[in-house]
């Protein structure tokens, strides 16, 4: 079976703070995705990797970065923390070659 | 906006009856899949149709798919109490030159035992 971690469930942080959220899978999968979810709104897309080094914008990227400098390993930055950031926060990975994408549980980030 | 749209938003029915979920979306797409989510969780992929197929079973589970009306609809057969989740459909947005899936708001199903 697949299996997509993140290293944190609940994060609570104050505003201006650097927030690293990590995401793993165990499945030698090309392609992850970083996506925030807020009611209402769906899930939308913050950025995406093809492979090792590789990263693309999604559609809502301003305020985040990120880094893939192994495979099985995504990581979302926020670089100064803001109250409006305050949601859920899903990794998913894809084997490339496929179309179905596996979640981690997800982390709930609140900035106060 | 590219998104797509879930209706109902959400759906309360009793153990037994059949669940309902439709699905449309705004661009051609190659495929369209449904996700599930159970409350505060991650998604978990149910079920795959390609835009040449019209309709596809899975367990209880039964899609449907009109391009030409640009909508899918998830059926779910003699629910139970462990059906309670949000319903996503996701679309691929290769039209756009893109690999991303894009989902929709989503569809609250409650079964009551």
């Amino acid at each position: 079976d697949v299996k997509v971690t993140q290293s944190s469930r609940y994060l609570v942080k104050r505003t201006g703070e650097k927030v690293f959220l990590e995401c793993v899978q165990d499945m030698d999968h090309e392609n992850m995705f970083w996506y925030r979810q807020d009611p209402g709104l769906g899930l939308r897309l913050i950025y995406f990797s093809y492979d090792v080094k590789m990263k693309e914008k999604g559609d809502i990227p301003e305020g985040y970065s990120v880094s893939r400098e192994k495979k099985e390993r995504f990581s979302l930055i926020l670089e100064s923390a803001s109250t409006n950031q305050t949601s859920m926060y899903l990794c998913a990975s894809r084997k490339s070659s496929t179309d179905t994408q596996y979640f981690g549980p997800g982390t709930r980030l609140t900035v106060l | 906006s590219q998104q797509g749209e879930e209706d109902p938003q959400a759906l309360s029915i009793q153990e037994g009856e059949n669940a309902t979920m439709n699905c449309s979306y705004k661009t051609s797409i190659n495929n369209l899949q449904w996700y599930r989510q159970n409350s505060g969780r991650g998604l978990v992929h149910l079920i795959l149709i390609r835009s040449n197929e019209r309709e596809k079973h899975s367990g209880r589970l039964r899609v449907t798919l009109d391009t030409s009306k640009k909508s899918s609809s998830l059926l779910i057969t003699a629910s139970r109490a462990a059906d309670t989740a949000s319903y996503f459909c996701a679309t691929d947005a290769r039209s756009y030159n893109t690999d991303k899936l894009i989902f929709g708001t989503g569809t609250r199903l409650q079964v009551f035992p």
